[in-house]
């Protein structure tokens, strides 16, 4: 299965700034996904990257709060942007390598002051 | 809309006791299902999958799911609980024209006792 490196691994940021999360994969893949997890809860999709294309949002997520870039096969940031304390949670990325074969990333746990 | 439901946010077995882990789903039309574990501070790791093959599934760590269409379930199962398990564990689905989306369930957490 693939294997993802989610950076950085946790921050802690100020109110009002933005924070990109990167995501490489180790093999090259069509569909990457962005979720959040927020304490103690489950995971919701953010938003859909494909390569080359418009990233598709999740109702009650948007683009100027959640901008996505997905360069190449292999990447993709996102970027979670003019910070408040409601967006402390855990951002994890995700990749389809395989055939329903979801690999997730370690995620990246994010406390806002 | 397509989703699953976690039977107990809260489950606590005995070392060596069967775990048991309710998932079912809102569909009419069997979707793909699958159960993932969280262990503290790390990502999500798939233990099994159904994607219509054989309906008894196993996995990783000792873990299978059967897939009951007439009880719309997909309950994790393991015979001998081991303190290892304790975790988080997670029902999902990519409902039926879901574009590969995975829906998550609210989340089981399973505390093993000695």
């Amino acid at each position: 299965s693939a294997v993802i490196s989610q950076k950085p691994s946790r921050d802690i940021c100020q109110r009002g700034t933005s924070l990109t999360i990167q995501c490489q994969v180790d093999s090259q893949v069509t569909m990457m996904f962005w979720y959040r997890q927020q304490p103690g809860q489950s995971l919701t999709l953010i938003a859909t990257a494909n390569q080359g294309s418009e990233a598709t949002y999740e109702s009650g997520f948007v683009i100027d709060k959640f901008p996505i870039s997905r360069p190449n096969l292999t990447f993709s940031t996102l970027t979670v942007s003019n910070m408040s304390p409601e967006d402390s949670s855990i951002y994890l990325c995700s990749v389809e390598a395989e055939v329903f074969g979801y690999t997730f990333g370690s995620g990246t746990r994010l406390t806002v002051v | 809309a397509q989703s699953v439901t976690q039977l107990g946010s809260h489950v606590s077995v005995s070392e060596g006791a069967l775990v048991l882990l309710r998932c079912n789903y809102s569909s009419s039309v069997p979707p793909y299902l699958f159960w993932y574990v969280q262990y503290p501070n790390q990502g999500l790791q798939l233990l099994l999958k159904y994607t219509s093959a054989a309906t008894l599934v196993k996995g990783i760590n000792g873990f299978e799911a059967e897939f009951k269409k007439s009880e719309t379930s997909f309950h994790l199962t393991k015979p001998s609980a081991h303190m290892s398990d304790a975790a988080e564990y997670f029902c999902a689905v990519i409902p039926t024209g879901g574009y590969n989306k995975l829906i998550f369930g609210a989340g089981t957490r399973l505390a093993v006792h000695p």
